[in-house]
């Protein structure tokens, strides 16, 4: 597609359910990021794939939280057992290559509540 | 740890007046610096990347500068307009693949 496409827009949950949050990057773009964003904050790294595999993931706050990217394209991020904790703004960027010098490009978000 | 802080929070000004928006970096050993645009609720929108070799660069009425040696970066809005109104995210990276956020500039651009 014409940029990095984010499904569902907003996903409402109850307290200890699982989510799935699904990211569709820039087609070729080969680095894929998450990040997480609270109200009036910035945005928050969560992980980094170059590829299929996970190049940095250092930025998840705990073994609730998974990302896959299993064909290099579409990842998909996997909350288990949901905490109000985690209502926030889940974005995913692409960007051309890896490394440390890419113009990194943003999706519209997912909303996720947890009540 | 890399610290990003943009000066001011919120910023209102009449539509027509040029503008600077202000961010600072602790670690001045960056890659590259990159602005950013966000509306309500929305994603961001990518404005202007300068990579660490780079003292500026434009596009139509944006023009940002980098001073790597200070830790600092201004993003200059000529000519505002009220469709300018959102909150300016600045982002380094340094060290990693990661980008580090500051918090944002609240734009208000009034008619």
């Amino acid at each position: 597609g014409a940029g990095v496409s984010q499904t569902p827009s907003n996903k409402v949950t109850e307290k200890g359910k699982y989510v799935e949050l699904r990211c569709d990057p820039i087609s070729g773009h080969t680095a894929l990021y998450w990040y997480r964003q609270s109200l009036g904050q910035g945005p928050e790294f969560l992980i980094y794939f170059q590829g299929t595999g996970a190049a940095d993931d250092s930025g998840l706050p705990n073994d609730r939280f998974f990302a896959v990217r299993p064909e290099g394209s579409v990842s998909t991020l996997k909350i288990q057992r949901t905490e109000r904790g985690d209502s926030a703004m889940y974005l995913c960027a692409s960007s051309l290559a890896g490394g440390t010098t890419g113009e990194l490009f943003f999706g519209e978000g997912s909303r996720l509540t947890v009540l | 740890k890399q610290e990003v802080t943009q000066i001011p929070a919120a910023l209102s000004v009449p539509e027509g007046e040029n503008l600077v928006l202000n961010c600072s970096f602790t670690d001045s050993a960056i890659y590259n610096l990159q602005w950013f645009r966000q509306d309500p609720g929305k994603g961001l929108t990518s404005l202007l990347l300068i990579q660490s070799s780079q003292r500026e660069q434009t596009s139509g009425r944006l023009n940002a500068s980098l001073d790597k040696s200070s830790g600092r970066s201004t993003l200059y809005i000529a000519a505002s307009q009220p469709g300018d109104s959102a909150t300016y995210l600045c982002a380094v990276r340094a060290g990693s693949y990661q980008l580090t956020f500051g918090k944002g500039t609240k734009l208000s651009v009034i008619p």
